[in-house]
């Protein structure tokens, strides 16, 4: 299956600590998204990369969040000194981007963060 | 702001209904997804559409890009369809490129 994937699926941490989670795009895909979703909510936008370079952060990106996509391809998420607010499903996507047009978004299955 | 609206949140039906889910949006967009999430967080990608309609299997979805609405349409609804149904948009002229979403509408279908 060359899907994307997401690990690990489920991360418990206790507050304070830092976690990192993986997202392996499609392969042939340079777009890569990372969204979070708390309970009961539609997912929110977080960052965004095209190939290696980030090119957008929301607001909610705090300056504990960092993410990576040094080679292009896999990305990473990282959230240091974590907090209980910080629990929520963490989506990756990804898609293919070919100048005036963007083709469908294609998710992962989520990595499920609680912090105690 | 801007913001993506679903009506209804919640809708219960019996099999082999016709279901109805809408979504309003503020300014102008790109392109729109339809996305199902099933219970344990899995989003699969129904549609994306920038104009008029698209059809696969028992689901249509539609868009009027003047009114800034579109529908998702699911004919002979089955039991295996009940999942949230989520409608995001993809806003043009510049900002963040990732999407926007609604908050979902949880569907039940009965046998």
């Amino acid at each position: 299956d060359t899907g994307v994937s997401q690990n690990p699926r489920h991360k418990i941490t206790k507050r304070g600590q830092n976690v990192t989670f993986r997202c392996d795009p499609i392969s042939e895909h340079n777009r890569l998204y990372w969204y979070r979703q708390t309970l009961g909510q539609g997912p929110e936008f977080l960052t965004y990369f095209q190939n290696e370079a980030q090119l957008e952060k929301s607001r909610l990106l705090s300056d504990r969040f960092s993410a990576e996509r040094p080679k292009g391809s896999f990305s990473t998420l990282e959230i240091q000194r974590t907090e209980q607010g910080d629990s929520a499903m963490y989506l990756c996507a990804s898609s293919r981007y070919r100048g005036s047009s963007t083709d469908t978004q294609y998710f992962g299955p989520g990595t499920r963060l609680t912090v105690l | 702001k801007n913001e993506v609206e679903q009506s209804p949140q919640n809708l219960t039906a019996q099999e082999g209904e016709f279901i109805t889910i809408n979504c309003s949006y503020s300014v102008g967009i790109s392109a729109l997804h339809w996305l199902q999430q099933h219970p344990g967080g899995g989003i699969v990608s129904l549609f994306m559409l920038s104009s008029g309609k698209k059809k696969h299997g028992r689901l249509i979805a539609t868009i009027n890009i003047q009114e800034k609405h579109s529908s998702l349409h699911i004919t002979a609804s089955h039991p295996r369809d009940s999942a949230v149904y989520i409608c995001a948009v993809m806003y043009s002229g510049g900002g963040a490129d990732g999407l926007t979403f609604g908050k979902g509408t949880h569907l039940i279908i009965q046998p």
